[in-house]
């Protein structure tokens, strides 16, 4: 098994530029998850999912869209990046809500 | 709101020492969340807590949650280098998973 893979590993982009962080797992895992983890804060959860086509928002939602067409994948978009999007994110997941999560290792996103 | 508090956030011990880390939570929760991370890693699930008054153990760490007072420690028993690294705690409520800030935990020789 993979676990869980994300990609790209790093990327820079301009204000105002669209992208999506790819995550997937091959675990068959209900529950998934994308984190953004900012110095001295810890993680913050953006969005969820409980299951394909179920998604919602988490703590820090604004600015990122998210999708779950299949159990497997749970894309990241950024609509239009800003400075404060630069971080370091991480998608999970786990067999169930409250299960304990596996997670990918992450993409270091940049925007100048 | 739910929150999530860690102290201390930075810990330098020497080795052979013990120390627990300590982390309150404000919902009603009964599970608690242990993780280990690395410098430039991702994050390392160490301990899940079910209940009150769980305690799970795995080599010089263990973990406790105690519910009602909405706190969990993680005690550290003879420290050893390997073990330098951040340590966060998580909490659920729902499906809304929320982190501690982190311990960052230095062990000298």
């Amino acid at each position: 098994n993979a676990g869980v893979t994300q990609t790209p590993k790093f990327q820079v982009l301009k204000t105002g530029q669209s992208m999506t962080l790819q995550c997937a797992q091959d675990m068959n895992h209900e529950y998934m998850s994308w984190y953004r983890q900012d110095p001295g804060m810890g993680l913050r959860l953006i969005h969820y999912s409980v299951g394909a086509g179920i998604t919602d928002q988490g703590e820090v939602p604004n600015g990122y869209n998210v999708s779950r067409s299949t159990t497997e994948d749970f894309p990241l978009r950024l609509l239009s990046a800003a400075p404060s999007q630069t971080s370091v994110y991480f998608c999970a997941s786990s067999y169930s809500t409250g299960a304990e999560q596996y997670f990918g290792p992450g993409t270091r996103l940049t925007v100048t | 709101e739910l929150k999530v508090e860690q102290n201390p956030l930075f810990l330098s011990m020497q080795e052979g020492k013990n120390y627990t880390i300590y982390c309150n939570y404000s919902t009603t929760s009964d599970r608690l969340y242990w993780y280990r991370q690395d410098p430039g890693k991702s994050l390392e699930s160490l301990f899940v807590l079910l209940s009150n008054g769980a305690v799970k153990q795995e080599g010089r760490l263990m973990a406790s949650l105690d519910t009602k007072a909405r706190l969990s420690t993680l005690h550290i028993t003879a420290a050893v280098h390997d073990l330098s690294a951040t340590y966060f705690c998580a909490d659920m409520a729902g499906n809304d998973m929320r982190f501690g800030a982190g311990t960052r935990l230095t062990v000298k020789p």
